[in-house]
């Protein structure tokens, strides 16, 4: 059973930075394109960034371009999600999800880890 | 910029009733669309994805249909675990400015 674990989340102040990691296990890492997805309190769902299976490949939300960088090391099944210049509008818990398709992305979530909660506050 | 948009917002149903959740695009997502449900506190679940294709163990009671800007999801027969907000995803335009619709929250009648 696919398992994915978050880990990183806390309470930071505005301008500031956290980095999340997803800890991957129960499948074939290294061969599937891997998803950040958060969610405001009450709110709904916002697709923050992806990379390809290899890292080769990124993409972000215009929300989050030029202060969020995602990477992985397939070396430790892990995913990461660097978050600078952080604001209040960031406030969110923060999914990682597997994307459905290996090699090739499908751009659908077929699972989800439990989510790490980050409030930007001052 | 595709757009997605769920309909209704809220919905109000009796258990062993059926229930139809509407969503919309903008412009056609073909049938890159999956369906999300998500209980409170709990990261979302996949339950269908290519617009009609149920994922792995989700109940038959749950079926997707539609193509192109018109989607819908049914539940046959609600049971009291099937209450909880579900989300639409189009996949057919990425990197998406949006992907995913609001929201519907299906509660008990």
């Amino acid at each position: 059973q696919v398992q994915l674990v978050e880990s990183g989340g806390g309470v930071v102040q505005p301008g500031g930075s956290l980095r999340l990691s997803c800890t991957a296990s129960a499948f074939s890492f290294t061969t599937y394109g891997m998803h950040w997805v958060r969610q405001a309190p009450g709110k709904g769902l916002e697709w923050v960034a992806f990379t390809r299976y290899d890292g080769n490949t990124k993409y972000y939300a215009d929300s989050v371009k030029g202060r969020f960088t995602i990477s992985r090391d397939n070396s430790k099944n892990t995913l990461y999600l660097q978050m600078n210049s952080l604001r209040a509008a960031d406030t969110a818990v923060y999914y990682c999800a597997k994307d459905a398709e290996g090699l090739d992305a499908a751009f659908f979530f077929d699972s989800w880890g439990q989510g790490t909660l980050v409030t930007v506050s001052s | 910029e595709i757009l997605m948009t769920q309909s209704p917002a809220t919905l109000s149903v009796s258990p062993g009733e059926r229930a139809t959740l509407s969503c919309r695009a903008s412009q056609s997502v073909s049938s890159n669309l999956a369906w999300y449900q998500q209980k409170p506190g709990q990261a979302p679940r996949l339950l269908i994805y290519g617009s009609s294709s149920r994922a792995t163990g989700i109940p038959a009671r749950f079926s997707g249909s539609g193509s192109g800007t018109e989607f819908t999801l049914t539940i046959s027969s609600l049971q009291s675990e099937d209450f909880a907000a579900y989300y639409c995803q189009q996949y057919n335009d990425w990197p998406p400015e949006h992907t995913f619709g609001q929201g519907t929250k299906l509660e008990i009648k």
